[in-house]
C-alpha cells in the first residue's frame, strides 16, 4: 500500500515552454502532497506544501509565479515548471501523507527535468 | 529552527561488515524521526521510524535505528551490509512548525566493497 507515482519519469523540453508534472497517490487519499527539488548528490529541498483544495505554501525563495502547483483532488497534485530555463533543470520529486498523524511521507519515484 | 545534520557525506565498507550512518537533530521537542534510502535516480524509501515508546527501532532490510534523547542522535545500524545496500541514505525530522513537514540531512552515500 501507500504507492505514489510520478509522470513522466524523465522530460526534456526547450528553454521558455512550459513543463507539467503529475503526482499520483494510487491507494490511498493525500491530504497533503509535498513538493521538492534535488540536485544532483544534494538532500532534497522542499519546495511547496499542498492541501487538496487550496492554495499550496510556498517556502521562502521559491517563486510561486514559476512553479505552479494544483492540488485538485485527494489523489492528483500537479507541479508545472513555467517558461523553464536551463537553471531549472532537476530533479523533482513529490510525496504524500495520509490521514495519520505520524508524519509519514510516501515519495514518488521523481521527475528528472532537463531544459535545454 | 529545526535540523539534521548527517556528518559523513561518504562512507565505504565490505560487504559483510557493520554499518552505522550517524543522524544528530536539533528540535525543540520529541521529534518524529526517520531514515530514507534512496537509490540512484529513484524517490525514496523508507527504512524506519520513531516517534514514541522503545528507542531501539527496527526497519526493513535489516536496519534498525536507535534514538538517544540525551545526545540527539538517531544512528542507523546493520549487523552486515549486502552490495544491494549502496545508496544514499537520509536522516529527516519533523513535524516542523506544526505541520506535516520534514527536514533532511544532507545524505550519507553508502559505498559497498566487494
Amino acid at each position: 500500500g501507500a504507492v505514489v507515482s510520478q509522470h513522466p519519469s524523465w522530460v526534456i523540453c526547450k528553454s521558455g515552454t512550459s513543463v507539467k508534472i503529475e503526482c499520483r497517490s494510487l491507494d490511498f487519499q493525500a491530504t497533503t502532497m509535498f513538493w521538492y527539488r534535488q540536485f544532483p548528490k544534494q538532500s532534497l529541498m522542499l519546495m511547496a506544501t499542498s492541501n487538496e483544495g487550496s492554495k499550496a505554501t510556498y517556502e521562502q525563495g521559491v517563486e510561486k509565479d514559476k512553479f505552479l502547483i494544483n492540488h485538485a483532488s485527494l489523489t492528483l497534485s500537479t507541479l508545472t515548471v513555467t517558461s523553464a530555463h536551463p537553471e531549472d533543470s532537476s530533479f523533482y520529486i513529490c510525496s504524500a501523507t495520509g490521514q495519520g498523524e505520524d508524519n509519514e511521507q510516501f515519495f514518488g519515484p521523481g521527475t528528472r527535468l532537463t531544459v535545454l | 529552527a529545526q535540523s539534521v545534520t548527517q556528518p559523513d557525506i561518504h562512507i565505504t565498507v565490505s560487504e559483510g561488515a557493520s554499518l552505522e550512518l550517524r543522524c544528530n537533530y536539533s528540535y525543540g521537542a520529541t521529534p518524529y524521526l526517520f531514515w530514507y534510502v534512496q537509490s540512484p535516480g529513484q524517490g525514496l524509501q523508507l527504512l524506519l521510524k520513531y516517534f514514541s515508546g522503545d528507542t531501539l527501532v527496527q526497519g526493513i532490510k535489516g536496519f534498525e535505528a536507535e534514538f538517544k534523547r540525551s545526545q540527539s542522535s538517531f544512528n542507523l545500524r546493520k549487523p552486515s551490509v549486502h552490495w544491494s545496500d549502496a545508496a544514499e541514505y537520509f536522516c529527516a525530522v519533523g513535524p516542523i512548525q506544526g505541520a506535516q513537514k520534514l527536514v533532511f540531512g544532507q545524505g550519507t552515500r553508502l559505498t559497498i566493497n566487494p
